[in-house]
């Protein structure tokens, strides 16, 4: 079946270090999304990309689709102490059920 | 308040005591949703509901039964539950029109099975 990958699983920086996350997809995703969940919190929604290519800023986050919308990146610039959580990508089957990435945590050491 | 709710937030059972885990949302989302969380394996989708008296198996749902009996509720039953069963779960709603997938989340469940 579907599978949803995500690397790294932790990445720790300085702030003010940038961080990215990938994820990649066994097959071909209608839109990918990504949430944010904070230590102790739940997945909180972040943004969703639909089209082939398709790039999304959102301050210092910046979210990208790849050309056969089977991978995907989020970049953050200039990490912040408020940055840190686990960061999920997440793509629907065929079926319409969900598929998550593992996740990438992300520590920030002020 | 627009929300998903889930009770009870906190739960120690024993193996075999049948229990549920209540879901609610108050946006009127069509698409209804359990997944569970553990360590390295990110969130894994139990089972979901595109409607109500509509539900179908996500990735893992040995174990787990649902129903969909009402739009806004979405209660997620263990039988007979294992220890294989400690977890965090959480419960989604989203709506299930357009092209829009982001999901609510509830605050989380949290089960151990000794």
């Amino acid at each position: 079946g579907q599978q949803v990958m995500q690397i790294p699983q932790y990445q720790h920086v300085q702030e003010g270090e940038d961080f990215t996350t990938y994820c990649n997809s066994s097959t071909t995703l209608s839109n990918i999304q990504w949430y944010k969940q904070r230590p102790g919190g739940h997945p909180v929604f972040l943004i969703q990309l639909v089209k082939s290519g398709e790039v999304k800023k959102q301050k210092r986050l910046t979210f990208q689709f790849g050309e056969a919308k089977k991978n995907s990146s989020l970049h953050i610039t200039a990490t912040q102490t408020t940055d840190v959580g686990t960061y999920f990508c997440a793509g629907p089957s065929n079926n319409n059920d969900m598929r998550f990435g593992a996740g990438t945590r992300l520590t920030v050491k002020p | 308040e627009a929300q998903v709710t889930q009770n009870p937030r906190y739960l120690i059972t024993v193996t075999g005591k049948k229990l549920t885990v209540t879901c609610s949302q108050n946006m009127n989302h069509e698409y209804m949703s359990w997944y569970r969380q553990d360590p390295g394996l990110g969130l894994r989708q139990i089972y979901y509901s595109m409607n109500v008296e509509v539900t179908d198996k996500g990735d893992v749902p040995e174990g787990y039964k649902v129903s969909r009996k009402e739009k806004r509720n979405f209660p997620l039953i263990l039988e007979s539950p294992s220890p294989n069963q400690t977890s965090l779960y959480f419960c989604a709603s989203r709506h299930n029109r357009g092209n829009s997938y982001e999901q609510y989340f509830g605050p989380g469940t949290r089960l151990t099975v000794t």
